[in-house]
Protein backbone atom coordinates (compact mmCIF):
# COMPACT_ATOMS: atom_id res chain seq x y z
CA UNK A 1 0.00 0.00 0.00
CA UNK A 2 1.31 3.41 -0.42
CA UNK A 3 1.75 5.84 2.21
CA UNK A 4 3.77 8.41 3.09
CA UNK A 5 5.67 9.31 6.27
CA UNK A 6 7.06 12.93 7.69
CA UNK A 7 8.24 12.16 11.23
CA UNK A 8 8.91 15.33 12.05
CA UNK A 9 5.68 17.45 13.25
CA UNK A 10 7.56 19.93 14.89
CA UNK A 11 10.78 21.63 13.53
CA UNK A 12 11.93 24.94 15.51
CA UNK A 13 15.36 26.49 14.56
CA UNK A 14 16.87 29.90 14.51
CA UNK A 15 17.38 31.91 11.45
CA UNK A 16 20.45 30.64 9.65
CA UNK A 17 20.51 27.53 10.51
CA UNK A 18 20.34 24.62 8.26
CA UNK A 19 17.34 22.56 8.47
CA UNK A 20 16.49 18.94 6.74
CA UNK A 21 12.87 17.64 6.89
CA UNK A 22 12.56 14.42 6.61
CA UNK A 23 10.25 11.96 4.03
CA UNK A 24 9.90 8.36 3.66
CA UNK A 25 7.54 6.64 1.77
CA UNK A 26 6.16 3.30 0.75
CA UNK A 27 4.76 2.03 -2.50
CA UNK A 28 5.15 -1.47 -5.24
CA UNK A 29 5.02 0.82 -8.05
CA UNK A 30 7.97 0.81 -10.12
CA UNK A 31 6.66 4.29 -11.78
CA UNK A 32 5.85 7.29 -9.44
CA UNK A 33 6.69 10.97 -8.52
CA UNK A 34 7.27 12.92 -5.46
CA UNK A 35 6.74 16.14 -4.87
CA UNK A 36 7.03 18.64 -1.79
CA UNK A 37 4.32 21.44 -1.27
CA UNK A 38 4.81 24.28 0.91
CA UNK A 39 2.00 25.98 3.76
CA UNK A 40 2.06 29.31 5.13
CA UNK A 41 -0.65 30.28 7.66
CA UNK A 42 -2.37 31.94 4.48
CA UNK A 43 -3.30 28.17 3.55
CA UNK A 44 -2.35 27.87 0.15
CA UNK A 45 -0.46 24.88 -0.83
CA UNK A 46 2.64 26.23 -3.30
CA UNK A 47 4.25 23.56 -5.47
CA UNK A 48 8.14 23.81 -4.62
CA UNK A 49 9.04 19.89 -6.76
CA UNK A 50 8.45 17.24 -8.41
CA UNK A 51 10.50 13.74 -9.04
CA UNK A 52 10.04 10.82 -10.94
CA UNK A 53 11.15 7.56 -9.69
CA UNK A 54 14.05 7.04 -12.34
CA UNK A 55 15.67 10.26 -11.68
CA UNK A 56 17.50 10.13 -8.52
CA UNK A 57 19.75 13.40 -8.96
CA UNK A 58 19.63 15.50 -6.29
CA UNK A 59 18.13 18.92 -7.02
CA UNK A 60 19.29 22.08 -5.42
CA UNK A 61 17.07 25.30 -6.04
CA UNK A 62 18.57 28.42 -4.26
CA UNK A 63 18.27 27.84 -0.63
CA UNK A 64 16.97 24.33 -0.80
CA UNK A 65 17.89 21.23 -1.61
CA UNK A 66 16.11 17.86 -2.36
CA UNK A 67 18.17 14.36 -1.88
CA UNK A 68 16.23 11.32 -3.34
CA UNK A 69 17.61 8.02 -2.24
CA UNK A 70 14.99 4.71 -3.79
CA UNK A 71 17.28 2.63 -1.53
CA UNK A 72 15.89 4.17 1.87
CA UNK A 73 12.71 5.29 0.02
CA UNK A 74 13.80 8.97 1.62
CA UNK A 75 12.93 12.11 -0.13
CA UNK A 76 14.40 14.56 1.72
CA UNK A 77 14.25 18.55 2.14
CA UNK A 78 16.81 20.72 3.19
CA UNK A 79 16.69 24.43 3.46
CA UNK A 80 19.86 26.20 4.01
CA UNK A 81 20.78 29.20 5.88
CA UNK A 82 17.17 29.25 6.75
CA UNK A 83 15.13 32.58 6.99
CA UNK A 84 11.92 33.61 9.08
CA UNK A 85 9.93 33.70 5.30
CA UNK A 86 10.42 29.68 5.47
CA UNK A 87 8.30 29.59 8.22
CA UNK A 88 5.41 27.11 7.37
CA UNK A 89 3.80 23.67 6.90
CA UNK A 90 5.75 21.13 4.77
CA UNK A 91 4.20 18.13 3.04
CA UNK A 92 5.82 15.62 1.27
CA UNK A 93 3.63 13.84 -1.34
CA UNK A 94 3.66 10.43 -3.76
CA UNK A 95 1.61 9.98 -6.45
CA UNK A 96 1.70 6.45 -8.39
CA UNK A 97 0.92 5.58 -11.43
CA UNK A 98 -1.22 2.89 -10.79
CA UNK A 99 -3.58 4.67 -8.88
CA UNK A 100 -4.08 7.54 -11.44
CA UNK A 101 -2.14 10.51 -10.43
CA UNK A 102 -3.39 10.42 -6.68
CA UNK A 103 -1.94 12.65 -4.00
CA UNK A 104 -1.22 10.69 -1.20
CA UNK A 105 0.20 13.69 1.34
CA UNK A 106 2.50 12.95 4.71
CA UNK A 107 1.31 14.45 7.77
CA UNK A 108 3.08 17.89 7.22
CA UNK A 109 6.19 19.21 9.32
CA UNK A 110 5.70 22.23 11.02
CA UNK A 111 8.66 24.17 10.84
CA UNK A 112 9.23 27.31 12.48
CA UNK A 113 12.36 29.61 12.15
CA UNK A 114 13.25 32.25 15.19
CA UNK A 115 14.75 35.88 14.30
CA UNK B 1 -0.33 35.64 -7.67
CA UNK B 2 -1.44 32.33 -7.71
CA UNK B 3 -3.48 30.67 -10.89
CA UNK B 4 -5.96 29.14 -8.85
CA UNK B 5 -8.54 31.39 -7.15
CA UNK B 6 -11.27 30.92 -4.33
CA UNK B 7 -13.94 32.50 -2.79
CA UNK B 8 -14.73 33.36 -0.22
CA UNK B 9 -11.67 32.71 1.75
CA UNK B 10 -13.57 32.63 4.87
CA UNK B 11 -17.20 31.47 5.60
CA UNK B 12 -19.15 30.86 8.79
CA UNK B 13 -22.44 29.03 8.11
CA UNK B 14 -25.05 27.64 10.38
CA UNK B 15 -25.70 24.07 10.46
CA UNK B 16 -29.61 24.93 8.54
CA UNK B 17 -27.83 27.21 6.04
CA UNK B 18 -26.81 26.73 2.19
CA UNK B 19 -23.99 28.38 0.56
CA UNK B 20 -21.39 27.26 -1.98
CA UNK B 21 -17.46 27.61 -2.34
CA UNK B 22 -16.62 28.95 -5.34
CA UNK B 23 -13.19 28.54 -7.02
CA UNK B 24 -11.40 29.36 -10.56
CA UNK B 25 -8.29 28.15 -12.28
CA UNK B 26 -6.60 30.12 -14.98
CA UNK B 27 -3.89 28.22 -15.84
CA UNK B 28 -5.58 26.32 -18.87
CA UNK B 29 -5.80 22.94 -16.92
CA UNK B 30 -8.97 20.17 -17.28
CA UNK B 31 -8.86 18.60 -14.06
CA UNK B 32 -9.89 19.95 -10.81
CA UNK B 33 -9.94 18.83 -7.80
CA UNK B 34 -11.41 19.38 -3.93
CA UNK B 35 -9.34 18.61 -0.70
CA UNK B 36 -10.40 18.97 2.70
CA UNK B 37 -7.65 19.57 5.68
CA UNK B 38 -8.68 19.55 9.39
CA UNK B 39 -7.26 20.60 12.32
CA UNK B 40 -4.15 17.33 12.71
CA UNK B 41 -5.33 15.33 9.80
CA UNK B 42 -4.28 14.54 6.15
CA UNK B 43 -4.95 16.02 3.25
CA UNK B 44 -8.20 14.22 2.03
CA UNK B 45 -9.06 14.19 -1.74
CA UNK B 46 -12.78 15.02 -1.83
CA UNK B 47 -13.71 14.99 -5.50
CA UNK B 48 -12.22 14.61 -9.07
CA UNK B 49 -13.33 16.28 -12.37
CA UNK B 50 -11.84 16.35 -15.90
CA UNK B 51 -12.72 17.37 -18.68
CA UNK B 52 -16.24 18.54 -16.49
CA UNK B 53 -16.87 15.17 -15.49
CA UNK B 54 -16.68 13.58 -12.21
CA UNK B 55 -14.02 10.77 -12.28
CA UNK B 56 -13.87 10.30 -8.52
CA UNK B 57 -16.09 11.09 -5.20
CA UNK B 58 -14.03 9.66 -2.36
CA UNK B 59 -17.16 8.37 -0.36
CA UNK B 60 -17.96 12.36 0.64
CA UNK B 61 -21.34 12.84 2.22
CA UNK B 62 -24.16 14.43 -0.03
CA UNK B 63 -24.06 17.29 2.17
CA UNK B 64 -21.37 18.48 0.42
CA UNK B 65 -22.31 18.70 -3.90
CA UNK B 66 -19.88 19.82 -6.44
CA UNK B 67 -20.39 21.15 -9.80
CA UNK B 68 -18.24 21.38 -12.83
CA UNK B 69 -19.63 24.10 -15.16
CA UNK B 70 -16.71 23.75 -17.29
CA UNK B 71 -12.83 23.47 -16.91
CA UNK B 72 -12.12 26.60 -15.12
CA UNK B 73 -14.36 26.75 -12.38
CA UNK B 74 -15.67 24.66 -10.16
CA UNK B 75 -17.96 25.16 -6.82
CA UNK B 76 -18.96 22.80 -3.83
CA UNK B 77 -22.29 23.13 -2.63
CA UNK B 78 -22.75 22.76 0.98
CA UNK B 79 -26.01 22.14 2.97
CA UNK B 80 -26.96 20.97 6.45
CA UNK B 81 -23.66 20.86 6.98
CA UNK B 82 -22.22 19.50 10.74
CA UNK B 83 -19.76 21.17 12.98
CA UNK B 84 -17.41 18.69 12.28
CA UNK B 85 -17.05 19.66 8.97
CA UNK B 86 -15.00 22.88 9.82
CA UNK B 87 -12.16 22.83 8.03
CA UNK B 88 -10.01 24.46 5.16
CA UNK B 89 -11.28 23.61 1.68
CA UNK B 90 -8.83 23.35 -0.82
CA UNK B 91 -9.36 23.62 -4.98
CA UNK B 92 -6.62 22.28 -7.07
CA UNK B 93 -6.44 21.91 -10.73
CA UNK B 94 -3.45 19.96 -13.05
CA UNK B 95 -3.20 19.36 -16.87
CA UNK B 96 -5.08 16.23 -16.82
CA UNK B 97 -7.12 14.20 -14.33
CA UNK B 98 -6.09 10.56 -13.91
CA UNK B 99 -2.32 10.94 -14.80
CA UNK B 100 1.11 10.00 -12.58
CA UNK B 101 3.12 12.86 -12.28
CA UNK B 102 0.61 16.03 -13.37
CA UNK B 103 1.42 18.71 -10.85
CA UNK B 104 -1.21 19.34 -8.99
CA UNK B 105 -1.51 23.37 -7.99
CA UNK B 106 -3.48 24.52 -5.52
CA UNK B 107 -5.19 27.66 -4.26
CA UNK B 108 -5.47 29.51 -0.88
CA UNK B 109 -8.31 27.83 0.53
CA UNK B 110 -11.43 28.37 1.69
CA UNK B 111 -11.54 28.28 5.88
CA UNK B 112 -14.89 27.15 6.39
CA UNK B 113 -16.60 27.26 10.03
CA UNK B 114 -19.62 25.46 10.70
CA UNK B 115 -21.26 26.49 14.38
Amino acid sequence: AQKVTQAQTEISVVEKEDVTLDCVYETRDTTYYLFWYKQPPSGELVFLIRRNSFDEQNEISGRYSWNFQKSTSSFNFTITASQVVDSAVYFCALSEAQTGGKLIFGQGTELSVKP
Amino acid sequence: ETGVTQTPRHLVMGMTNKKSLKCEQHLGHNAMYWYKQSAKKPLELMFVYNFKEQTENNSVPSRFSPECPNSSHLFLHLHTLQPEDSALYLCASSPLGGVSGNTIYFGEGSWLTVV
